[in-house]
């Protein structure tokens, strides 16, 4: 099946120890997303790429950055992990371009800082 | 600024009832929503999506109605089951049906009792 995959899906780190965040796509979308969630509310989207163009949020930390090396993937760094920072951490794709616009899930990453 | 919000923060309901979970946009250029199931712990699960040329859209065991007159759009979940536990959340790509931010009403808790 078709898939949004991320790893891991936990993550422990250290305060201010750079983390790396996995996210990879079997379902051929041009657009990747990173999205940040806290406990209950609503996904709040970082950045995403749509194919290699990087577009980022206004609000978004220079804490984080992010790559897309392929189609199939995309990293999410967080060079100076806060304790602010701990959080689930969603990645969707999408396919623009085909009038389509909905967005598909990964299942999370769940970041602790320590 | 433009909006998606929920009018219900939580619905309590027994198995086998009927649910309705109720999402109010503020943009009236809004042409395309989409209904996301979120589980404890895991990424938003896309269940049914409606554009606004649509008043009704059906899916398996779940319907969205959407008035355009009072910007207000529902999802209907038939014979509701303890797996439809969960957080929903409706969503609204920008434009429509590009891609980029969804913006998120703040998310619907339904608990289903047996």
């Amino acid at each position: 099946d078709a898939m949004v995959i991320q790893n891991p899906r936990y993550q422990v780190t250290q305060f201010g120890k750079p983390v790396t965040l996995s996210c990879s796509q079997t379902l051929n979308h041009n657009v990747m997303y990173w999205y940040q969630q806290k406990s209950s509310q609503a996904p709040k989207l970082l950045f995403h790429y749509y194919d290699k163009d990087f577009n980022n949020e206004a609000d978004t930390p220079d804490n984080f950055q992010s790559r897309r090396p392929n189609t199939s993937f995309c990293f999410l760094d967080i060079r100076s992990p806060g304790l602010g920072d701990a959080a689930m951490y969603l990645c969707a794709t999408s396919r623009a371009g085909t009038g389509v616009g909905a967005q598909y899930f990964g299942p999370g990453t769940r970041l602790l800082v320590l | 600024g433009e909006s998606v919000g929920l009018h219900l923060p939580t619905l309590s309901v027994q198995e086998g009832d009927n649910s309705i979970i109720n999402c109010a946009y503020s943009n009236s250029a809004s042409d395309y929503f989409i209904w996301y199931k979120q589980e404890s712990g895991k990424g938003p699960q896309f269940i049914i999506d409606i554009r606004s040329n649509m008043d009704k859209r059906q899916g398996q065991r779940v319907t969205v109605l959407l008035n355009k007159t009072v910007k207000h759009l529902s999802l209907q979940i038939a014979a509701t089951q303890p797996g439809d536990s969960a957080v929903y959340f409706c969503a609204e790509p920008p434009g429509g049906t590009s891609y980029g931010k969804l913006t998120f009403g703040q998310g619907t808790i339904l608990t289903v009792h047996p």
